[in-house]
């Protein structure tokens, strides 16, 4: 059983386009992070929310944390190819980080 | 440029060999862990360390070890490789202060492949 489900898994968009990116749990974590991971390489991370309702922005990216604190959300908007990457979300249970499912994002130029 | 390091990147070895990941960091991180990646998918923890001398099993069943002898190293070991074992390793490190913005630091991956 996985403990965080992301979705869509695999996204294909042109450049220019909008997209949302879901990450899923029944459980509640202290924190959320987002990572993005290019071929061959590790993920890097790209924000951490803490509070249940928080917003941050990252230029084009927009990352939400649910109020309950069980689910977040990534939003793109105007998609670059540089954007291309597999996207994962990771939630703190106070004992140990769970990485999601994954979101393998492409932007076709 | 990275501050934590693994090698070799890229490893092709005959079955039943033993072999050995190497993982440093230079951030004085107490938290390190390994993590098991096929290409494009999830990540599944492995092995974690919480400190010198401390090292548990994680999630994913695993016939590796891993030792922790010093805070900047923390090598995975495979006593007799085989095609199943065939994957990307990931190493990580991680500050007490996640819950602050300090999240996982990766390394790049070694890429194993047991033929």
């Amino acid at each position: 059983t996985q403990l965080l489900e992301q979705s869509p898994q695999f996204l294909s968009i042109q450049e220019g386009e909008n997209l949302t990116v879901y990450c899923n749990s029944s459980s509640v974590f202290s924190s959320l992070q987002w990572y993005r991971q290019e071929p061959g390489e590790g993920p890097v991370l790209l924000v951490t929310v803490v509070t249940g309702g928080e917003v941050k922005k990252l230029k084009r990216l927009t990352f939400q944390f649910g109020d309950a604190r069980k689910d977040s959300s990534l939003h793109i908007t105007a998609a670059q190819p540089g954007d291309t990457g597999l996207y994962l979300c990771a939630g703190d249970t106070g004992n140990q980080f769970y990485f999601g499912t994954g979101t393998s994002l492409t932007v076709i130029p | 440029e990275a501050d934590i390091y693994q090698t070799p990147r890229y490893l092709v070895i005959g079955t039943g060999k033993k072999i050995t990941l190497e993982c440093s960091q230079t951030m004085g991180h107490d938290k390190m862990y390994w993590y098991q990646q096929d290409p494009g998918m999830e990540l599944h923890l492995i092995h974690y360390s919480y400190g010198v001398n401390s090292t548990e099993k994680g999630d994913l069943s695993s016939e590796s070890t891993v030792s922790r002898i010093r805070t900047e190293h923390f090598p995975l070991t495979l006593e007799s490789a085989r095609p199943s074992h065939t994957s990307q390793y990931l190493c990580a490190s991680s500050d007490y202060g996640v819950q602050f913005g300090y999240g996982y630091t990766f390394g790049s991956g070694t890429r194993l492949t047991v033929v």
